[in-house]
């Protein structure tokens, strides 16, 4: 089975452009995750949804980030301006509830904002 | 609120040495644990998890169990190798909830 898929794996942007992360979620999981992992804050969860609808975003750090999902199969962060301290590891997970609450990681989109 | 409280890093071993890795925590309910691991350049994998009091898990020679009157859930291999080096979480999750709670994560360097 594939597992959580994003895109970019890698990304050096300028300071000010705008930044769009993809995810794609395990086929029939219904919540998917934003983390962000930097070294000064280890794991943070972003955002999270439940069959599409954002239930939590208590942890985007400002108006400049954004997160869809516009169906159950792709969902975007996305950073507008971007600046340097955005950069950082962005993981997109996806778990199925009844699972025992396991949540599967894509390998992460390495972010650097210049 | 929920919380995961991990020992710091870096653990440094050599192979074949016994490693256990401290995993407390703290919540309201009964939640859910979970050890993920984090090899360098790669995304979280899951190692193990546990879903109720005295539960065992174990996966790759790696244990651990829940145990509810510590809140803790340690991680322990009898035998590391070289190839476990990697950042380990300890995570906690409520049983009605899907969202995961990390430590701060463990680094674990095992030298030949």
């Amino acid at each position: 089975d594939a597992g959580v898929i994003q895109s970019p794996r890698h990304e050096v942007t300028e300071m000010g452009q705008e930044v769009t992360l993809r995810c794609k979620p395990i086929s029939g999981h219904d919540y998917l995750f934003w983390y962000r992992q930097t070294m000064m804050r280890g794991l943070e969860l972003l955002i999270y949804f439940n069959n599409n609808v954002p239930i939590d975003d208590s942890g985007m750090p400002e108006d400049r980030f954004s997160a869809k999902m516009p169906n159950a199969s792709f969902s975007t962060l996305k950073i507008q301006p971007s600046e340097p301290r955005d950069s950082a590891v962005y993981f997109c997970a996806s778990s199925l509830q009844g699972s025992g609450n396991t949540i599967y990681f894509g390998e992460g989109s390495w972010l650097t904002v210049v | 609120g929920n919380s995961v409280t991990q020992m710091e890093g870096p653990v440094t071993l050599s192979e074949e040495a016994f490693l256990t890795i401290n995993c407390t925590y703290t919540a309201t309910g009964y939640p859910s644990l979970f050890w993920y691991v984090q090899y360098p350049g790669e995304g979280l994998q899951l190692l193990l998890k546990a879903t109720k009091a005295d539960d065992k898990g174990s996966n790759k020679g790696f244990e651990a169990t829940y145990r509810k009157e510590t809140t803790s859930f340690h991680l322990e291999k009898g035998s590391v190798q070289v190839s476990d080096s990697a950042v380990y979480f300890c995570a906690l999750s409520e049983r009605s909830f899907q969202k995961l709670v990390f430590g701060t994560g463990t680094r674990l360097l095992v030298s030949p």
